[in-house]
Formats: C-alpha cells, sequence, structure tokens
C-alpha cells in the first residue's frame, strides 16, 4: 500500500462546476496535510494546508481533513480552465518536527469551457 | 526574492557520464530538499538539509547519488554514473523553520540516453 494514495484522474468537470480532489493516506500518525497545485511543465505550489479535523475554507478552495478515515480532500468551487493541473496531495508524517512532506502521485484536473 | 534557483534547467547525457545539479535557496531559509518527479512514482523526497546538514537521506535510491550543501546558499546533487532510469525532473526546495511552505524551484529536467 503506497504511503499516500491518489487518484491519477483525469478528473473531467465543466466550467462552473466543483471539482472534488480526494487523497488517502495509510500513517493514522500523520501530523498534518498540503495540497499543492503543479502547471504542466511547471513547479509544485502550495494551495492550502490543513492540520485539524474538518473543513478550512480559502476563497474557491476548500480542504477536507477527516483523519478517523484517514483521508483528506480538496474541492475547487466554480471550477475554471485555469484551474486545469496536476493537484498533488502531501502529508507530513508522524515523528516530532519533521520537515519531511510524502507525496502522493497526483491527480490530472481538466475543467472543460 | 528570485525564489529558489537552478541549474542547468536540462540536461542530456549518456549513459554512464557524471551529472552534477545544482541549487542555490531562497535567502535566509534554512532547510533545503532535493526531490526526484516521474510519472510513474510521483514526487520523492531524495535528501533534505537542514542548516547545511543533512538530516534524512532516506530517499536516495543507490550509491550513485550523492548531495551536500557546502554553504547555505548553495547545494549540489550528483549522479555517478548516470543510468537511464534515472531520467526524471529533480526539484529542489527550501523553506524557513519546521511546519512551514516549502517553496519549488524550477527544475531540472534530466534525460540520459
Amino acid at each position: 500500500q503506497k504511503e499516500v494514495e491518489q487518484n491519477s484522474g483525469p478528473l473531467s468537470v465543466p466550467e462552473g462546476a466543483i471539482a472534488s480532489l480526494n487523497c488517502t493516506y495509510s500513517d493514522r500518525g500523520s501530523q498534518s496535510f498540503f495540497w499543492y497545485r503543479q502547471y504542466s511543465g511547471k513547479s509544485p505550489e502550495l494551495i492550502m494546508f490543513i492540520y485539524s479535523n474538518g473543513d478550512k475554507e480559502d476563497g474557491r478552495f476548500t480542504a477536507q481533513l477527516n483523519k478517523a478515515s484517514q483521508y483528506v480532500s480538496l474541492l475547487i468551487r466554480d471550477s475554471q480552465p485555469s484551474d486545469s493541473a496536476t493537484y498533488l496531495c502531501a502529508v507530513r508524517p508522524r515523528g516530532g518536527a519533521t520537515n519531511k512532506l510524502i507525496f502522493g502521485t497526483g491527480t490530472l484536473l481538466a475543467v472543460q469551457p | 526574492d528570485a525564489g529558489v534557483i537552478q541549474s542547468p534547467r536540462h540536461e542530456v547525457t549518456e549513459m554512464g557520464q557524471e551529472v552534477t545539479l545544482r541549487c542555490k535557496p531562497i535567502s535566509g531559509h534554512d532547510y533545503l530538499f532535493w526531490y526526484r518527479q516521474t510519472m510513474m512514482r510521483g514526487l520523492e523526497l531524495l535528501i533534505y538539509f537542514n542548516n547545511n546538514v543533512p538530516i534524512d537521506d532516506s530517499g536516495m535510491p543507490e550509491d550513485r547519488f550523492s548531495a551536500k550543501m557546502p554553504n547555505a546558499s548553495f547545494s549540489t546533487l550528483k549522479i555517478q554514473p548516470s543510468e537511464p532510469r534515472d531520467s526524471a525532473v529533480y526539484f529542489c526546495a527550501s523553506t524557513f523553520g519546521t511546519y512551514n511552505e516549502q517553496f519549488f524551484g524550477p527544475g531540472t529536467r534530466l534525460t540520459v540516453l
């Protein structure tokens, strides 16, 4: 079992719809969770992070964390063609003050105009 | 700030040759990370440094890979000898302190023929 799993996609949604991206992780002791966006040929950039169970909203983005079920999701409301990218889920494992991140392989999102 | 700087941006070499990738972190950052990204395996952490000291090199695939950070503003990742399976995009990232955003460089696309 991979430490961080994502559906590779592509996930295709029409413009204006809600895109839902999911991620599961294997280490129940994982501390914090990150969503990065990566445009084709570019480097990853942080969108959001979440530490506590529940929802965290930032503009059109909402991160959801359920530690009991070991999943984290990212919702993108009012999807735009400019949101088309690969979304990487990253998990900080247990182990004190560590800066190590474990990434999933990413989900490709395609927003159709 | 110029962001994380990596060189070269593209490298094409033949199997068996030595390859050296370079990274300049953001000024003031005390953590530096080397990642490798492939379609099959996604984004993998190879090694990271704190204050120029290697903290976790468990992701370094084998003895052919080595990384150094001689000072706070420069790091190298060396592959000797290179093999076709080393073909990937290599990213360098940096951050300040623990639990903060990692900023990625533009990456080096390595092709080993």
